[in-house]
């Protein structure tokens, strides 16, 4: 069974960092690209990031571009995004989702960043 | 960036009748279009593909059409474990997919 699994989030003033982990399992890691969507409260779903099968490539939206970094670790099975000069509007339950060629047919339950004072 | 649109916000349905959800793309996006489900509290769920082909284990009861910039989700007869909303995603900008507002569909 394919399985995703945040971890990380939580409470961060303004400015601050936070590093989320999203572990895998269930599948062959190292041949899937993957995402980072999130959700603020209420809200609808923004693509956040994408990271190549190896790592190679990497993109990010513009508005967290510069700020926020995806990197993957294949031997451990994992995806990280490293996220700092947290603004308010980073607030938002943060995914992690498997990529295929025609959209994210996998996604983990979601790990929730606070960002406030 | 390609904006995709999503009508109506909210659709009111009773069990047992259809649904016809739409979406639409600021630009024409060809086939490359997903649709997804998201129940309160969870994360979403892949159901359509390439604008019409439903994933792995869902209900035939979805189906998808369109192409270029019009697009629709019918849900033929509302489960009552259907009563969600619903997004559609662009895949044809890689890797900026981006996602319409989303659909609530809520009970009559």
């Amino acid at each position: 069974e394919v399985q995703l699994v945040e971890s990380g989030g939580g409470l961060v003033q303004p400015g601050g960092s936070l590093r989320l982990s999203c572990a895998a399992s269930g599948f062959t890691f190292n041949t899937y690209g993957m995402n980072w969507v999130r959700q603020p409260p209420g809200k609808g779903l923004e693509w956040v990031s994408y990271i190549s099968h190896t790592g190679t490539a990497t993109h990010y939206a513009d508005s967290v571009k510069g700020r926020f970094t995806i990197s993957r670790d294949n031997a451990k099975n994992s995806l990280y995004l490293q996220m700092s000069s947290l603004r308010d509007e980073d607030t938002a339950v943060y995914y992690c989702a498997r990529a295929l060629r025609d959209g994210y047919d996998a996604w983990g339950q979601g790990t929730l960043v606070t960002v406030s004072s | 960036e390609i904006v995709m649109t999503q009508s109506p916000a909210t659709l009111s349905v009773s069990p047992g009748e259809r649904a016809t959800l739409s979406c639409r793309a600021s630009q024409s996006v060809s086939s490359n279009l997903a649709w997804y489900q998201q129940k309160p509290g969870q994360a979403p769920r892949f159901l359509i593909y390439g604008a019409s082909s439903r994933a792995t284990g869902i209900p035939a009861r979805f189906s998808g059409s369109g192409s270029g910039t019009e697009f629709t989700l019918t849900i033929s007869s509302l489960q009552s474990e259907d009563f969600a909303v619903y997004y559609c995603q662009q895949y044809n900008d890689w890797p900026q997919w981006t996602f319409g507002q989303g659909t609530k569909v809520e009970i009559k």
